[in-house]
């Protein structure tokens, strides 16, 4: 089943203690990045990646480091979290790179509190 | 990416038609027009694209008028299931990859 998976779902973690939310996809797709989501403010880009190797910011980069070494996953890092990351987290991916034109796939999301 | 109007919420009830109607005033001639769909504590899912006049799937339809200003998504006979944050895109290939800017949505609660 062609898909996009986030893991781990949910995460209650504290400040300060670094953490990996992973990402893969299974439909060879090109692009992929990382979104958050909070009350009021929509769906913001946090990292994009156009292919291996290939990472650039989003919107609302600051906190986040990303990677993308292989082209199927593409994790997303919080090197030092803080209360303010705390969010919903939505991996997407898609197989080109024509913009809205593209179907974007998005995982399942992961929800971070952060004490 | 073009700017989007849409309502923050709409109500509805089991069976009936729903309209939800997109502005996008500037809209350039490469524009697509796209619509998600998005559950609560789910990824959004894509739901229709077009780019003028009328396009139809499973799903819905999607209406855009000669000047594609506006567009709007019909949702026909919409049961509970469909209670959901609908989304509008409009735009080609984004500038500097950043394809994707979801505005607020529009909610839409259906009701038995």
């Amino acid at each position: 089943e062609a898909q996009v998976t986030q893991n781990p779902r949910y995460l209650i973690t504290v400040t300060g203690k670094k953490l990996t939310v992973t990402c893969s996809q299974n439909m060879n797709h090109e692009y992929m990045s990382w979104y958050r989501q909070d009350p009021g403010l929509g769906l913001r880009q946090i990292y994009y990646s156009m292919n291996v190797e290939v990472t650039d910011k989003g919107d609302v980069p600051e906190g986040y480091k990303v990677s993308r070494k292989e082209k199927r996953n593409f994790p997303l890092i919080l090197e030092s979290p803080s209360p303010n990351q705390t969010s919903l987290y939505f991996c997407a991916s898609s197989l080109g790179l024509a913009g809205v034109r593209e179907t974007q796939y998005f995982g399942p999301g992961t929800r971070l509190l952060v004490l | 990416l073009a700017k989007t109007t849409q309502p923050i919420s709409m109500d509805s009830y089991e069976g009936q038609e729903v309209n939800i109607t997109c502005s996008h005033n500037n809209i350039a001639t490469n524009d697509y027009i796209t619509w998600y769909q998005q559950f609560p504590s789910q990824g959004p899912r894509f739901i229709i694209q077009g780019y003028k006049t009328k396009v139809t799937n499973e799903v819905a339809s999607l209406f855009i008028p000669a000047d594609r200003k506006s567009s709007t998504l019909s949702l026909p006979r919409v049961s509970l299931s469909d209670t959901a944050v609908y989304y509008c895109l409009v735009g080609d290939v984004g500038n500097a990859g950043n394809m994707l800017t979801f505005g607020g949505g529009t909610r839409l609660m259906v009701k038995p």
